[in-house]
């Protein structure tokens, strides 16, 4: 038990499907990121959120739309994704929005685009 | 522009064999922080060890071990008499802080990770 938790854990789509990520996080932490792994890369930050507000976008196409309603939770829609989009996408928090902090991360969810 | 190098893609090692994972970065700032994770089969990156640039002793931690070396750039990372629970992907990062506020000011590095394979 990590303390974040991701849903769904698996979620295959179609290119012109509308689907949500889900991530929450039990530990009272105020800043939530979102992390895209793909195979053979390195994992790349794609967004922060501070206090519910975004802080980063680290230029992520806008077919990915993160919402954050509350501290504690964490949300990415995706809609009309491409092939290159499918990987793994985590979902982290920490005390607060320095990323010089240790991050706690979620199990992932493991994305396909069909 | 930052950068963390993980030459080792893969590694095997037989169990209680001693194996070091390489680390090394590139930045121009002289204040940063490094981090290992690990990413077990189940997915979440677990947090092992933080260390910024200013404190340049070597850390044990059970048969854990990290040595700095800013010299050569490098932070590498140590188990002692390796198990098969340590199998997994291990990921170095460096994070610095843009300082200010607005898209680039969060600059949070990976490496490509080492994968671990401990054989019993």
């Amino acid at each position: 038990e990590t303390g974040v938790t991701q849903t769904p854990r698996h979620l295959v789509m179609g290119m012109t499907n509308k689907k949500s990520l889900k991530c929450e996080q039990h530990l009272g932490h105020n800043a939530m990121y979102w992390y895209k792994q793909s195979a053979k890369k390195p994992l790349e930050l794609m967004f922060v959120y501070s206090l519910e507000e975004r802080v980063e976008n680290n230029s992520v196409p806008s077919r990915f739309s993160p919402e954050c309603p509350n501290s504690s939770h964490l949300f990415l829609h995706l809609h009309t994704l491409q092939p290159e989009d499918s990987a793994l996408y985590l979902c982290a928090s920490s005390p607060n929005s320095d990323i010089n902090q240790p991050q706690h991360f979620g199990d992932g969810t493991r994305l396909s685009i069909l | 522009a930052q950068k963390v190098t993980q030459a080792q893609t893969e590694i095997s090692v037989v169990e209680k064999e001693d194996v070091t994972l390489d680390c090394v970065y590139e930045t121009r700032d002289t204040t940063y922080y490094l981090f290992w994770y690990k990413q077990p089969p189940s997915g979440e990156l677990v947090f092992l060890i933080r260390r910024n640039s200013f404190d340049e002793q070597n850390e044990i931690s059970g048969r854990y071990s990290w040595n700095f070396q800013k010299s050569t750039s490098s932070f590498n990372f140590t188990i002692t008499a390796s198990q098969v629970v340590d199998s997994a992907v291990y990921f170095c990062a460096l994070s610095l802080w843009g300082g200010d506020s607005g898209a680039g000011s969060y600059q949070l590095t990976f490496g490509k990770g080492t994968k671990l394979s401990v054989i019993p």
